[in-house]
Formats: C-alpha cells, structure tokens, sequence
C-alpha cells in the first residue's frame, strides 16, 4: 500500500532563518506531488506541485521553493524565513493525472511558526 | 475564475441531529468534486469523489450528493466522533491542482 511520509512535524524558525521540509512517497511509482499552505480561516492554497523529477511548477509568487530531487520525493525550502511564512504546511500525492478515484493522499502536515 | 464556497463556517449539533453541509461551486469544466474530513493537526482525510450532476455516495453516516452547481456532505444521525472540519475541492478539467474551500467546522455533542 501507498504511504507518504512528512516531516517534522511542527518547527519554530526565527525570521531569516533557512527552511527546510522533506516529504517522501511509498509504494507508488511517478506520483504526482503536491505542497499546500493553510492558513486559518482560509482554505489549503496550492504552493508547488511536480508531475515528475525536475520538473516543479510554481502556483504563486513568494518567499518558497521546491525541489523534487528523486522521484518520490519532494522538498519544500526558503533561504530566509519570512513572518508570513508561518502556517500548516501539506504534502499530498496522487496518480499521474492529477486525481482518481481516490484523489489526493495528504501527510500529516508541519505546523511552522515563524518567530 | 474557479472558486468553492462552503456553508456554513461551523456547526453544533446534538448527538443524533441530523444536517447537511453545503458546497457550491464554479469551475470551468468540472473533472471532479472531492469532500475531506479533517482533524485538528491532521492532514484531510479523503472521503467522497463525485464526478457528475445526480451521483450519490454513502460511507457510513455521511452520504454526498452532487448537483451541477453544488454539492451537499448529510450527515445522519452524527455522533461525537463524527466532530472535525469537512473540505470540499473542485478539480477542473485539464489541471492537476484541487481548488479548496475554507470548510465547515463541525461539532457534535453527546
């Protein structure tokens, strides 16, 4: 069965600090894959999402980036932490195709406070 | 411009209180509406994916349905577990990524 697998959990940064977000897929080859951004009282705002190794599309303009070195792992990164940064970071991933029955699967999130 | 609106913000219910929750939409050309279940901390949770006007799935106590303009997550007769934030997202044809709305916090007492 498929797993994804994010980490860590929660992280307090100070401002200008380096950020670093790792997550991993199991059990599926050439996944789709997905970062997200919640911020509360608003709805998961698509950050990045990879369609295969290398290959990163960006969905909106900001302090992040991301990097998908192997094929079932994605990496979310900033060099200089900003306030706005803070907020429960997803990774999620489905089927090439984007969707399927079963849609996305999402990780268990980080919860990142910037300071 | 795509866009998913879900009613209301939050909701109490006595055990056993059944209601619906709503989601309405707008999509250019809708390839599918998926509804997450998601606990505080948590990632969602998938639930339901619903692809056209007129179908139905049922898992449990929540049953969705889909009209061409929205959707309604009924939950029935809900108990205190049943308590979390429930997502709706709209993917449109042609694109990979899942519009969310801001969800529907729901708590059930016992």
């Amino acid at each position: 069965s498929q797993t994804i697998h994010q980490w860590p959990a929660t992280l307090v940064q100070p401002v200008g600090s380096p950020l670093s977000l790792e997550c991993t897929v199991e059990g599926t080859s050439n996944p789709n894959l997905y970062w997200y951004r919640q911020a509360a009282g608003r709805g998961l705002q698509l950050l990045f999402y990879s369609v295969g190794i290398g290959q990163i599309s960006s969905e909106v303009p900001q302090n992040l980036s991301a990097s998908r070195p192997q094929d079932r792992q994605f990496i979310l990164s900033s060099k200089k932490l900003l306030l706005s940064d803070s907020g429960f970071y997803l990774c999620a991933w489905s089927v090439q195709g984007g969707g399927g029955a079963d849609g996305y699967t999402f990780g268990s999130g980080t919860r990142l406070t910037v300071v | 411009e795509d866009q998913v609106t879900q009613s209301p913000e939050a909701l109490r219910l006595q055990e056993g209180e059944s209601s619906s929750l709503n989601c309405s939409y707008t999509v250019s050309g809708l390839r599918g509406l998926f509804w997450y279940r998601q606990d505080p901390g948590k990632g969602p949770e998938f639930l339901f994916t619903l692809y056209s006007a007129g179908e139905e799935k049922e898992k449990e106590r929540l049953k969705a349905t889909l009209t061409k303009k929205e959707s309604f997550l009924h939950i029935t007769a809900p108990k205190p577990e049943d308590s979390a934030t429930y997502l709706c997202a709209v993917q449109a044809s042609g694109t990979y990524k899942y519009i969310f709305g801001t969800g529907t916090r729901l708590k059930v007492l016992a």
